[in-house]
This record gives C-alpha cells, sequence and structure tokens, in this order.
C-alpha cells in the first residue's frame, strides 16, 4: 500500500518553463488536493478535488491548474513558472465519508530561476 | 488570510514538561484536526475532534474545542525530546466541498 505519491521529489525550473507535479493514491479517496509550503505561511490550499472531473480552487489558485480525470491521479501543472511559485509542494487526500484525515505524500520542492 | 492561526509560533521547553499550542480559526466548520510535521517530511495527522465534542484524549495529547471562540488548543503532556516538530491544526470547513485549510504552524523543540 503506497499511500500518496508524489513525483518528483526535486526539480529546478527556469522563469517561463512549464511542468506537471504529480500525485498519484491508491486509496481510493475521493478528495484530493494540493497545498503549497513557505516559511512563516503554513501551508495553502492551491487546489482540491472531491471526485473525478470536480475541481475547486483553495487559497492560492494563480499560475497554477488542476484536472481530476481518474479517482487515483490529481497532477499540478505550472503554465509558466515564476520566481514567486519556489515552494515545497505536498499532496494530500482524504475520504469524504467517515475520519476524513489527510495523508500526506513527501512532498515535492520546486525552485524556480 | 489563512483560517487557522496557531499561537506561538515557535515553542521551546525542557524535556518533561507539557507543552501548549494554541489555534484560532474563522468560520464554522465540521471539524478540527491536528498534525505534525518533522522536518522536511510530509505532515502526519495525530487528532481530530468534530465541533459537537468539547475534549479529545489520545496518548499524551489532549485537545480541546471552543467553538464559540473558534478556539483549539493541543496540550502535549511530558514531551520528549522526538516531541521536536511543527504542529499544524486543520479546519475541515462545514458545507461545501469540506475543504481543509491549515494554520502557519507552531514550532516545537524539546530540549533533552
Amino acid at each position: 500500500n503506497a499511500g500518496v505519491t508524489q513525483t518528483p521529489k526535486f526539480q529546478v525550473l527556469k522563469t517561463g518553463q512549464s511542468m506537471t507535479l504529480q500525485c498519484a493514491q491508491d486509496m481510493n479517496h475521493e478528495y484530493m488536493s494540493w497545498y503549497r509550503q513557505d516559511p512563516g505561511m503554513g501551508l495553502r490550499l492551491i487546489h482540491y478535488s472531491v471526485g473525478a472531473g470536480i475541481t475547486d480552487q483553495g487559497e492560492v489558485p494563480n499560475g497554477y491548474n488542476v484536472s481530476r480525470s481518474t479517482t487515483e491521479d490529481f497532477p499540478l501543472r505550472l503554465l509558466s513558472a515564476a520566481p514567486s511559485q519556489t515552494s515545497v509542494y505536498f499532496c494530500a487526500s482524504r475520504p469524504t465519508t467517515g475520519a476524513n484525515v489527510l495523508t500526506f505524500g513527501a512532498g515535492s520542492r520546486l525552485t524556480v530561476l | 488570510s489563512q483560517q487557522g492561526e496557531e499561537d506561538p509560533q515557535a515553542l521551546s521547553i525542557q524535556e518533561g514538561e507539557n507543552a501548549t499550542m494554541n489555534c484560532s480559526y474563522k468560520t464554522s466548520i465540521n471539524n478540527l484536526q491536528w498534525y505534525r510535521q518533522n522536518s522536511g517530511r510530509g505532515l502526519v495527522h495525530l487528532i481530530l475532534i468534530r465541533s459537537n465534542e468539547r475534549e479529545k484524549h489520545s496518548g499524551r495529547l489532549r485537545v480541546t474545542l471552543d467553538t464559540s471562540k473558534k478556539s483549539s488548543s493541543l496540550l502535549i503532556t511530558a514531551s520528549r525530546a522526538a516531541d521536536t516538530a511543527s504542529y499544524f491544526c486543520a479546519t475541515v470547513l462545514s458545507g461545501g466541498y469540506q475543504k481543509v485549510t491549515f494554520g502557519i504552524g507552531t514550532k516545537l523543540q524539546v530540549i533533552p
């Protein structure tokens, strides 16, 4: 049981480049979400999804796109990376019934030069 | 601004002492959760308290919730060096898709 798997773990981009952070979970969780963590800012919600085809914005959605075509996968796309997007990104998932506790991935550290 | 805010932002105590962290939030919640993060790692769930509960215990952890003041506290008793980590409160909002938002966290250092 792998839980939540994020790839890549580390990435360096140049300003203006695009990339996709991958997130996959094998727990059949309906809810999936992306956070960014910056020093002194805690975790801020970027986007989240409650099932295939259903996504919504969080606190800091600008500059990021998401889609949810399957229950298992929830990729986060940066279309034109900016230095302000340098951060550690966490994917997390949870069921929408019962104990709705988040399971986190190990994180992806992104640097935009 | 963020839904939850922890206080203090940093806390340093001696091993064996108790550590108390507070969390305030802004809107109605379904439940409130506390998570722990060791340096450079993902967050791990510690304890959940529902909006109709006032206190909950789990091992050395005690959580209280005051919905009238929109605040919660996490007490770690008899702290150990291994408790050194950052602690975050997370609120699951009422209604809608019940999104989960986090505070800025409390960085706890337990000195052996």
